[in-house]
C-alpha cells in the first residue's frame, strides 16, 4: 500500500496567480496521477506524472496551464497556472505501485478562485 | 473509450437497511472494475476491485459487488447499512493489462446518506 499526503489541504487564490500543490507518497511508486474534481462532479484525470520524463496530459489540459514535476519516485508537483474562478476544485494526486492495479488517493487540495 | 454510469446520484437509506448502489460501464475491451468511498473532506479509499475469478467481490466494511458482464455492471451491495456509511461513493473503470491504459474512469458518484 501507499500512503499520500497532500500540501496545502485549502488554498484561498486570487484571480491571475498560480498554486502549486505538493504531492508525497511514503514509498516508491511507478506512476503518479492528478486529477480535478469540480464541485458535484467526478473526478477527471489531469495528467500522468512520469519520473524523469514529460507528464502526459489528457485532452482539454496543456502545460503550460497545468505543469507538473515529479522529480523522483516519491514526490510530485502541480501547478494551477494564472488561475481563474473555473478553476475552483478538489485536486486530488494518486499513486499506483508496481505490481497492483489499485490506486491510492491523497486527502486532495480544496482550490477556491476569488 | 470506456465510460462509467452511476445510475443514482443520491440514495437515501435507513440505519440497518439494505442498499444496492447501480453502476454500469461500457468499453470495447477487458476491463477492471473498482468501488471507492470518499467521507467528507477525505480522499478516495478503495472499496473493492474486480480483476478477474469469481464474479462477487467482496470488500472492506461488509460491502460486496458482483460483476456481470452480460449486463456490463457492478453493482455494490451491503445487507445492513451503518451511520458511518454515508458518504460519497464512486465506480471506476480501467482497462485490463495489453488492452489499454491504466487510465481509471470514473463515474459520477452516488452519495449515500443514511437516516438514523
Amino acid at each position: 500500500s501507499a500512503v499520500i499526503s497532500q500540501k496545502p489541504s485549502r488554498d484561498i487564490c486570487q484571480r491571475g496567480t498560480s498554486l502549486t500543490i505538493q504531492c508525497q507518497v511514503d514509498s516508491q511508486v511507478t506512476m503518479m496521477f492528478w486529477y480535478r474534481q469540480q464541485p458535484g462532479q467526478s473526478l477527471t484525470l489531469i495528467a500522468t506524472a512520469n519520473q524523469g520524463s514529460e507528464a502526459t496530459y489528457e485532452s482539454g489540459f496543456v502545460i503550460d496551464k497545468f505543469p507538473i514535476s515529479r522529480p523522483n519516485l516519491t514526490f510530485s508537483t502541480l501547478t494551477v497556472s494564472n488561475m481563474s474562478p473555473e478553476d475552483s476544485s478538489i485536486y486530488l494526486c494518486s499513486a499506483r505501485t508496481s505490481g497492483s492495479w489499485e490506486q491510492y488517493f491523497g486527502p486532495g487540495t480544496r482550490l477556491t478562485v476569488t | 473509450a470506456q465510460s462509467v454510469t452511476q445510475l443514482d446520484s443520491q440514495v437515501p437509506v435507513f440505519e440497518e437497511a439494505p442498499v444496492e448502489l447501480r453502476c454500469n460501464y461500457s468499453s470495447s475491451v477487458s476491463v477492471y472494475l473498482f468501488w471507492y468511498v470518499q467521507y467528507p473532506n477525505q480522499g478516495l479509499q478503495l472499496l473493492l476491485k474486480y480483476l478477474s475469478g469469481s464474479t462477487l467481490v467482496k470488500g472492506i466494511n461488509g460491502f460486496e459487488a458482483e460483476f456481470n458482464k452480460s449486463q456490463t455492471s457492478f453493482h455494490l451491495r451491503k445487507p445492513s447499512v451503518h451511520i458511518s456509511d454515508t458518504a460519497e461513493y464512486f465506480c471506476a473503470v480501467s482497462e485490463s493489462p495489453g488492452a489499454g491504459s491504466y487510465q481509471l474512469t470514473f463515474g459520477k458518484g452516488t452519495k449515500l446518506s443514511v437516516i438514523p
